[in-house]
C-alpha cells in the first residue's frame, strides 16, 4: 500500500488530454513538492516535472503539473502512443523519507 | 552528457549482502548527491535511501535502517550501496539517479538499473 495514491490506470484516445492524480496528506504533499515520472517498459524513469510544476530541459509543453492542497495532477495534452508508459508521482514525508505513489499505467486507444 | 553507470546483476541467497556501485561522469561529483530507487518485479517505485557526495551526509529510508548503508569514493567519483541480511522481498532492480547536496526528488539523471535477485 503506497502512502500516496493514484488511479491504477488511464486511457484516452490520441490527441486527447488526460489527467493523474496523485493523492497525499498533510505530511506529505501539502508541505513538500511533487515529482513526476514517466517509465517506459524495461527503462529507467524519467523526470517530467519537479517543484510540483516545472519541466526539465527537453520535457515538451504538453506536460504539465498541479498541486492544491494534499493532491497533485499531471496533465498530458496532445496524447501520442509513445505517452504509453507507467508514470509515478513522489514527494517528501514528515517521516523524513521520499515516497511514491503506486503507478498510473496510461493507455493510448 | 552526465552519465551514471552501475555495477552488474547480482544473485544472492537469503541472509548475504550485496553491494552495488555508481560510477558518475562529466559532472562535478562532490557538488551532488546520489539517491537510490528500487523497483520489484512488476512493482513501482521505491526510494531506498540519498548520500551527499560533498560531505557524506545520509538519509535512508525507516523500513531499511540498519541494513543499508550507502558510500562514495569522491576520487573515483563512484557511489555505493551496501544491503545486508538480503531477504526475497530485497529482489529489485536497483537504480542510482544523481539528486542534490540535500535529499530532493528532482533525478535528471539516472543509472541503467542493476538487478539484484535473491534466492535459494
Amino acid at each position: 500500500q503506497s502512502v500516496l495514491t493514484q488511479p491504477p490506470s488511464v486511457s484516452a484516445a490520441p490527441g486527447q488530454k488526460v489527467t493523474i492524480s496523485c493523492s497525499g496528506s498533510s505530511s506529505n504533499i501539502a508541505n513538500n513538492y511533487v515529482s513526476w515520472y514517466q517509465q517506459l517498459p524495461g527503462t529507467a524513469p524519467k523526470l517530467l516535472i519537479y517543484d510540483n510544476n516545472k519541466r526539465p530541459s527537453g520535457i515538451p509543453d504538453r506536460f504539465s503539473g498541479s498541486k492544491s492542497g494534499s493532491s497533485a495532477t499531471l496533465g498530458i495534452t496532445g496524447l501520442q502512443t509513445g505517452d504509453e508508459a507507467d508514470y509515478y508521482c513522489g514527494t517528501w514525508d514528515s517521516s523524513l523519507s521520499a515516497v511514491f505513489g503506486g503507478g498510473t499505467k496510461l493507455t493510448v486507444l | 552528457q552526465v552519465q551514471l553507470v552501475q555495477s552488474g546483476a547480482e544473485v544472492k541467497k537469503p541472509g548475504a549482502s550485496v553491494k552495488v556501485s555508481c560510477k558518475a561522469s562529466d559532472y562535478t561529483f562532490t557538488s551532488s548527491g546520489i539517491s537510490w530507487v528500487r523497483q520489484a518485479p512488476g512493482q513501482g517505485l521505491e526510494w531506498v535511501g540519498w548520500i551527499s557526495a560533498y560531505n557524506g551526509n545520509t538519509n535512508y529510508a525507516q523500513k531499511l535502517q540498519g541494513r543499508v548503508t550507502m558510500t562514495t569514493d569522491t576520487s573515483t567519483s563512484t557511489a555505493y550501496m551496501d544491503l545486508r541480511s538480503l531477504r526475497s522481498d530485497d529482489t529489485a532492480v536497483y537504480y542510482c539517479a544523481r539528486d542534490d547536496i540535500v535529499p530532493t526528488l528532482n533525478f535528471h539523471y539516472w543509472g541503467q538499473g542493476t538487478l539484484v535477485t535473491v534466492s535459494s
